[in-house]
């Protein structure tokens, strides 16, 4: 079974720095998708941003991108240029075969001024 | 506008009751899914359906039912077998089988009296 962990509760940024949110998954696949969602207060899971497994460049989104350590199973999120609106809690989630999305248990990222 | 609906944003539930749950899509996605989610937890598989007239359990599937009867629509039913059904429900769709991305509705939020 596929597993997606992330480490980090809770992670603080100031407004205009960078931050890195953490994520490892375990996988005996070798075609498969993995994803940052966002959830604000509001809770609607909103996507962030997707990388394919074959793909060996890091995916980018504005100011969000991926690094994708495939040897490694990491996969973190940097978001560059915080806003307060990035407050949210983060989602890391992996999709294979089987078509179902597995989600690690969440980041709550604040945003200071 | 294309898109994820679901009724009601707020649903109390007394104790015996079976309630309901909508989900509706325009995106003429194939697949459709049930996710809960707890406090400070991630999301849950409930039920997912690839195509109409056929859906497949998800990792906790007691105490709720599906059905498929057309391709916009997958409807959740909480049954009064759910012991402990307070929770925020989302449903997302993807294009279809296999590693593609799920997007998500704006969720219902079930209360029990």
């Amino acid at each position: 079974a596929q597993t997606v962990t992330q480490s980090q509760p809770e992670m603080s940024v100031q407004e205009a720095e960078t931050v890195t949110l953490s994520c490892t998954y375990d996988t005996s696949e070798s075609d498969y998708y993995l994803f940052w969602y966002k959830q604000p207060p509001s809770r609607q899971m909103i996507l962030v941003i997707r990388q394919e497994a074959y793909k060996q460049q890091n995916a980018t989104e504005n100011r969000f991108s991926v690094n994708f350590q495939k040897a490694a199973k990491s996969f973190s999120l940097k978001i560059s240029d915080s806003q307060l609106g990035d407050a949210a809690m983060y989602f890391c989630a992996y999709t294979g075969t089987a078509s179902k999305l597995t989600f690690g248990t969440g980041t709550r990222l604040q945003v200071t001024l | 506008d294309g898109g994820i609906t679901q009724s009601p944003k707020y649903l109390f539930r007394k104790e015996g009751q079976n309630v309901t749950l909508s989900c509706e899509q325009n995106l003429n996605h194939d697949a459709m899914y049930w996710y809960r989610q707890d406090p400070g937890q991630g999301l849950r598989l409930i039920y997912y359906s690839q195509i109409v007239n056929d859906f497949q359990k998800g990792d906790i599937a007691e105490g709720y039912s599906v059905s498929r009867e057309k391709k916009e629509s997958f409807p959740l039913t909480v049954t009064s077998a759910q012991k402990n059904p307070t929770a925020f429900y989302l449903c997302a769709s993807s294009i279809g089988q296999g590693v593609t991305a799920q997007y998500f509705g704006p969720g219902t939020r079930l209360l029990v009296l």
